[in-house]
């Protein structure tokens, strides 16, 4: 397999405030995919991104696969980005399976 | 389409007792993942499906662990007996070779 790391593991934010995480791999991935796990549980997928950059309202991601990074964007945080953020990701000899990092837990306060 | 549906969403049980979770993945979708979270070990994949034949199932913690997937649209999960370390979250996801996973909801299992 490989090794996902995501940094920090932890994040404290005003509400407004602007916040960056990343993913490192360990191997060169061509599947790549950021998961939110809200404070209900739920994993909901926000981008799956094996390379280049995508946006979707205040959220952004951009993965350099050579480079094995991928970053996720939060801007103008709101308390419903609380959560756990999860990146995940594969490569050609993993098939369709992802490895997850060990998250970034992140809380907004009002 | 009604994404990734498991059930039950919980499920209590007394230690000894088997326990099945169910999983009906999105239609098309060829790859199928069992998946355990607890605080302590966090997501740990127990075991994958593609086109319905398992295909890594490294990650089962031991022979009270099986699962199935007997057609393209269901799969199960038993565990026979249960035990109170058995309790977690267990998550059933869908994939698309070139897609990204889809997460089901979730059966939050308790064993007492």
């Amino acid at each position: 397999g490989i090794q996902v790391e995501q940094s920090p593991p932890d994040l404290i934010l005003q509400e407004g405030a602007n916040s960056t995480l990343r993913c490192n791999f360990s191997d060169s991935v061509n599947n790549l995919q950021w998961f939110h796990q809200n404070p209900w549980g739920q994993l909901i997928n926000l981008f799956y991104i094996p390379s280049g950059t995508k946006q979707n309202g205040r959220l952004s991601a951009t993965t350099v696969a050579t480079e094995r990074y991928s970053l996720l964007y939060i801007s103008s945080s709101q308390t419903t980005d609380s959560g756990v953020y999860f990146c995940a990701g594969g490569t050609a000899n993993t098939g369709n399976q992802f490895y997850f990092g060990t998250g970034t837990s992140l809380t907004v306060i009002p | 389409d009604a994404g990734v549906i498991q059930s039950p969403r919980h499920e209590v049980t007394e230690m000894g007792q088997e326990v099945t979770l169910r999983c009906k993945p999105i239609s098309g979708h060829n790859s199928l993942f069992w998946y355990r979270q607890t605080m302590m070990r966090g997501l740990e994949l127990l075991i994958y499906f593609n086109n319905n034949v398992p295909i890594d199932d490294s990650g089962m913690p031991e022979d009270r662990f099986s699962a199935k997937m007997p057609n393209a649209s269901f799969s199960t999960l038993k565990i026979q007996p249960s035990e109170p370390r058995d309790s977690a979250v267990y998550f059933c996801a869908s994939s698309h070779t070139g897609l990204g996973y889809t997460f089901g909801s979730g059966t939050r299992l308790t064993v007492v």
